[in-house]
């Protein structure tokens, strides 16, 4: 079985602030996806990344994925109140029929 | 934008009665739908696959003859949740792979009282 370790569990800091949030694994992943969710409403996929080392850009948002393809972090610059909600990593899932594992989600609130 | 549509987004009922839970992926044909079911502050665990034309397939501790799995349709697959007692209360996502990636429904709250 796949697991997939996401850290911080739980972040908050004010606005103007980074942070970077962790997605570890012993496995390696084919490729691993970051959502977004806020309450009641399901996951908005912010990014999916397959090769490893590979960096992608968001606006504010930059996501790693690691050379060996088992870690992934995402690191925002300059928090807004905007980004508060629940980061979720999930690997897996590369095709139609592969299911996704998912990290146990990180709970971010930014401050004005 | 989105590409997997959920519906109904909440239900309530009541005890010992089944409710039907939709997803839909838009635009793209889904022979899997994957249903995962997600409980206050907590990630999302997998409940069962759902394979077009055929059985699901269920995770360990999920009771196949509690969420009846349909999954009639390429563009379709349904969740019924039969005879819900309160414990069942709890927020129900789908998610389909789309060309982009794994995209998943608005959820579907479900309260049983």
């Amino acid at each position: 079985t796949q697991l997939l370790e996401q850290s911080p569990q739980f972040l908050s800091i004010q606005e103007g602030e980074n942070l970077t949030v962790y997605c570890n694994s012993s496995s390696v992943f084919s490729s691993l996806q970051w959502y977004r969710q806020e309450p009641g409403e399901g996951p908005v996929l912010l990014v999916t990344v397959v090769t490893g080392g590979e960096v992608k850009k968001l606006k504010r948002l930059t996501f790693q994925f690691g050379d060996a393809r088992k870690d992934s972090s995402l690191h925002i610059t300059a928090a807004q109140t905007g980004d508060t909600g629940l980061y979720l990593c999930a690997g897996g899932g590369n095709n139609a029929g592969n299911m996704l594992t998912f990290g146990g989600g990180t709970r971010l609130m930014v401050k004005p | 934008g989105a590409v997997v549509s959920q519906h109904p987004s909440w239900v309530i009922c009541k005890s010992g009665t089944s409710v039907k839970i939709e997803c839909r992926s838009l635009d793209f044909q889904a022979t899997t739908m994957f249903w995962y079911r997600q409980f206050p502050k907590q990630s999302l665990m997998l409940m069962a696959t759902s394979n077009e034309g055929s059985k699901a397939t269920y995770e360990q501790g999920v009771e196949k003859d509690k969420f009846l799995i349909n999954h009639a349709s390429l563009t379709l697959s349904t969740l019924t949740v039969t005879s819900a007692h309160p414990e069942d209360s709890s927020f129900y996502i789908c998610s389909a792979r789309e060309n982009r990636g794994p995209f998943f429904g608005q959820g579907t709250r479900l309260t049983v009282v």
